[in-house]
Parts: C-alpha cells; sequence; structure tokens
C-alpha cells in the first residue's frame, strides 16, 4: 500500500541558507501535518492543513513556512537555517481531520543537518 | 494544558509482558494513539482508540483508556527482541482544527 512520501530523505545546509521538504500523503489524504523531532526528543507539532488551508499551528518558528498545494502534497520552506534546526522533520496525513478517522500515517522523515 | 507523560524507560524479559504506560491532561482529547520508532526509523502507528472506549485488542497489542484518570496502556504480549524500541503516546485534540501531540516516549529494552 501507498505510504506517506517525504523527500528529501537527507539534507545537508549551511546556516542561513534555505532548505525546502516535500511530502506526498497517501493517496486520497487530504490533511497533512509536519512534526519536527530533535535529537532524543519525541515530535514536536508544526503545522497542519485540511484541504489546501492551514488547520492548526504550533511552535513553527517564523523562518519557516509551508503550504499544502492543489494536488494535497505539502512543502515545508525554511529559511535563514541555524543550528538548532538539525532535527528529523516528520510528515504524517490523513483522511479528514484526525479527529474524523482516528488514523494518523507517518512518512519515514526527512533529516536535516544544518552545519 | 496540553501534556503526555510516560516513563522513559522500561526493560523486560523475552517472552514476558510489557506495559507502557502513558497519562496526558487534556479533556477534550479525541483520538489516542502508540506509535513505535525504531533508531533512525519513521514512527509506526501500531494502534489507536478512540476516546469513547475503554479498550482495543489487536493481535499482541492490548489497549487501555481510563478516562477519568486520563491514564493509556499499551500491553504488550509475549514480547520479542523485535520489539525493543521508543513508544510514543499521543493524542489527538479539538482545538478548532486537529492537531496531535507525542508524549517523550518509552525506550523498551527486550533481553533475550
Amino acid at each position: 500500500a501507498a505510504g506517506v512520501i517525504q523527500s528529501p530523505r537527507h539534507l545537508i545546509k549551511e546556516k542561513r541558507e534555505t532548505a525546502t521538504l516535500k511530502c506526498y500523503p497517501i493517496p486520497r489524504h487530504d490533511t497533512v501535518y509536519w512534526y519536527q523531532q530533535g535529537p532524543g526528543q519525541d515530535p514536536q507539532f508544526l503545522i497542519s492543513f485540511y484541504e489546501k488551508m492551514q488547520s492548526d499551528k504550533g511552535s513553527i518558528p517564523d523562518r519557516f513556512s509551508a503550504q499544502q498545494f492543489s494536488d494535497y502534497h505539502s512543502e515545508l520552506n525554511m529559511s535563514s537555517l541555524e543550528l538548532g534546526d538539525s532535527a528529523l522533520y516528520f510528515c504524517a496525513s490523513s483522511l479528514g481531520l484526525a479527529g474524523d478517522s482516528g488514523e494518523l500515517f507517518f512518512g519515514e522523515g526527512s533529516r536535516l543537518t544544518v552545519l | 494544558g496540553e501534556d503526555v507523560e510516560q516513563s522513559l524507560f522500561l526493560s523486560v524479559r523475552e517472552g514476558d509482558s510489557s506495559v507502557i504506560n502513558c497519562t496526558y491532561t487534556d479533556s477534550s482529547s479525541t483520538y489516542l494513539y502508540w506509535y513505535k520508532q525504531e533508531p533512525g526509523a519513521g514512527l509506526q502507528l501500531l494502534t489507536y482508540i478512540f476516546s469513547n472506549m475503554d479498550m482495543k485488542q489487536d493481535q499482541r497489542l492490548t489497549v487501555l483508556l481510563n478516562k477519568k484518570d486520563k491514564h493509556l496502556s499499551l500491553r504488550i504480549a509475549d514480547t520479542q527482541t523485535g520489539d525493543s524500541a521508543i513508544y510514543f503516546c499521543a493524542e489527538t485534540l479539538n482545538t478548532g482544527g486537529f492537531k496531535t501531540i507525542f508524549g517523550a516516549g518509552t525506550r523498551l529494552f527486550v533481553k533475550a
């Protein structure tokens, strides 16, 4: 079965550079969530989109922005990268808001390393 | 406030049952989840329970929910060495939108 696809799987950037992560949800899923997991930490909710509109916002820095496109894929744009942005970034998708279906599926994550 | 708490470590012998516990604070939880994460890997959804249920069983996994005490547990029967991983408890909150909050994760060690 198709899963949530994230790209790139690994990314190395230098401080002050920009990075873009992409997420392709499970087919027919219309809701996308972004999470950041630092080393040894639990995943922290960043932002979510439902039907291409922002649904909820968590601890996403102002330097980051995200959007969901008409094909439901989502991109997380990170600018002025800092060392502390080094983390595993997870995307998850669900059919409807997670409160409707109860199932939230995660991709394998994109590992960002900022040097 | 929004908070999910778990104990950080659990060690069991192969073949024994493991019980991982979680407490949460927000009563607006709709769904509660258990995810498994192996080193360097993504989050694998193990099971979830709707907040108006008190038990769910799926093969070796049993989830118990005590909504009054805001306590969730995951029991793994006949624990195997392949079950060694970090287990995250998570809750989905109805905040107007929906967002899922994770606990810090419980690292399960299975000794052969």
